[in-house]
């Protein structure tokens, strides 16, 4: 079993549109939760990390952690076309140790 | 803002040549990686460096080795590359500051095609 596993997509939205991307994990033991976003022909970049459960908002992003269920999701709200990119979730026991990345969602928002 | 740089974008090498990938970063950061990125596997760990002159082997470390002789820069090494190693390889670099979580910050890649 992977340690984290993430739909691959692609995932296509119109403009305006409610977005949920979600991961589960497999180990208990990770207490910081990331979501990653990569545009095309560049790096990933934080978009924002979660420790433990709960939820964390940051504009028109949502991080939210269940620990009970192992899951995790960022939803984004009123989605742009500039959204379109890929959104990696990312896991680690501790803020010294190593990430383990989900796949990766490719997301496409339309005009 | 954190820059991490990488020497190549593309890169197109035979089999067998041995490769150099170079990443810089500005940040006096302690800990370096290098991960490559292949569709349907996300990132995967190939070394990592918590300091000057340390390395260690992350989750796919074959065919690799690493060098990092000066804080800002970690080099990739492929000995004799393969066409599996084509890929889209990544590096980052991140600080470690006690108590709360420390961001990794990603170059922009290199897209490296072994013919």
């Amino acid at each position: 079993q992977k340690e984290v596993e993430q739909d691959p997509g692609p995932l296509s939205v119109p403009e305006g549109a409610i977005v949920s991307l979600n991961c589960t994990y497999s180990n208990s033991a990770f207490q910081y939760f990331m979501w990653y976003r990569q545009y095309s022909r560049k790096g990933p970049e934080l978009l924002m990390y979660t420790y433990s459960s709960g939820n964390k908002e940051d504009g028109r992003f949502t991080a939210q952690v269940d620990k009970s269920s192992k899951y995790i999701s960022l939803f984004i709200r009123d989605s742009q076309p500039s959204d379109s990119a890929t959104y990696l979730c990312a896991i680690t026991p501790g803020t010294a140790s190593k990430l383990t990345f989900g796949t990766g969602t490719r997301l496409q928002v339309t005009l | 803002d954190v820059k991490v740089t990488q020497s190549s974008r593309y890169l197109v090498k035979r089999t067998g040549e041995k490769v150099f990938l170079e990443c810089v970063q500005d940040m006096d950061h302690e800990n370096m990686f290098w991960y490559r990125q292949d569709p349907g596997l996300g990132l995967r760990l190939i070394y990592f460096s918590y300091d000057v002159k340390m390395k260690e082997k992350g989750d796919i470390p074959e065919g690799y080795s690493v060098s990092r002789e000066k804080k800002e820069r970690f080099s990739l090494i492929l000995e004799s590359a393969s066409t599996n190693q084509t890929s889209m390889y990544l590096c980052a670099s991140r600080t470690l500051r006690r108590g709360t979580y420390n961001e990794q910050f990603f170059g922009p890649g290199t897209r490296l095609t072994v013919l």
